[in-house]
């Protein structure tokens, strides 16, 4: 079955600057790779996602890398806000299987001011 | 449009004690999961359906028991409870794989 590692489990960085998450998976069959933000007692809710046909993809301050043949994708928030500060968790899953979501154990990210 | 709703909230069980939680959701997802939350866990995949009728275990099936008689609802059951099983459950529901869609959370102990 699919396993997901998360790095790093705990991330500061100051407020304005870019910070980066990675996570790498075992299953090949896996082609969608969503992430997740989970504020303090909320509940996690999807930001951004990325099929395997595609290498990158960019929704504002977010992008989301992909790369297949080491089996890693990455996300990337640029130009920091306080707002950013959250849990994040990466998820691999492959598509049209009747398979399920696995999760990484997630990145605490704190913005410093 | 409520999207997913879980209930109860809270609840606070003896051990040994039986309950279940209610997951609904008003999407027409055919995806519905069980995860539990446990500090520097992660989430952990209980049992999931890919349909009416179907169920399958995830990561951590022992001790639980599910049931989907409806597409929109997805039934979590704790036959006899134990402090180990104290967790925060989200119920979440997806098109195929796609993007899930996650309830509020319910905050359980046992004690």
């Amino acid at each position: 079955g699919e396993n997901v590692e998360q790095h790093p489990s705990t991330l500061s960085v100051q407020e304005g600057d870019s910070a980066v998450i990675k996570c790498t998976y075992s299953d090949s069959a896996s082609n969608y790779f969503p992430w997740y933000k989970q504020e303090l007692g909320k509940r996690p809710q999807l930001i951004i996602d990325i099929r395997s046909n595609v290498g990158e993809k960019k929704d504002q301050r977010i992008a989301v890398t992909l790369n297949k043949t080491a089996k890693h994708f990455s996300l990337h928030i640029t130009e920091t806000q306080p707002e950013d500060s959250a849990v994040y968790f990466c998820a691999a899953t492959p598509m049209n299987r009747d398979d399920k979501i696995i999760f990484g154990k997630g990145t605490r990210l704190h913005i410093l001011p | 449009n409520a999207g997913v709703t879980q209930t109860p909230k809270f609840r606070v069980l003896k051990t040994g004690q039986s309950m279940t939680l209610l997951c609904a959701q008003d999407m027409n997802h055919e995806y519905m999961y069980w995860y539990r939350q446990d500090p520097g866990m992660g989430l952990r995949l209980i049992h999931y359906s890919v349909g009416e009728g179907t169920t399958a275990k995830g990561e951590v099936p022992d001790g639980y028991n599910v049931s989907r008689l409806k597409k929109q609802n997805f039934l979590l059951g704790l036959e006899s409870a134990a402090p180990s099983q104290t967790s925060v459950y989200f119920c979440a529901s997806s098109f195929l794989e796609f993007g899930a869609f996650f309830g509020q959370g319910t905050r359980l102990t046992v004690v």
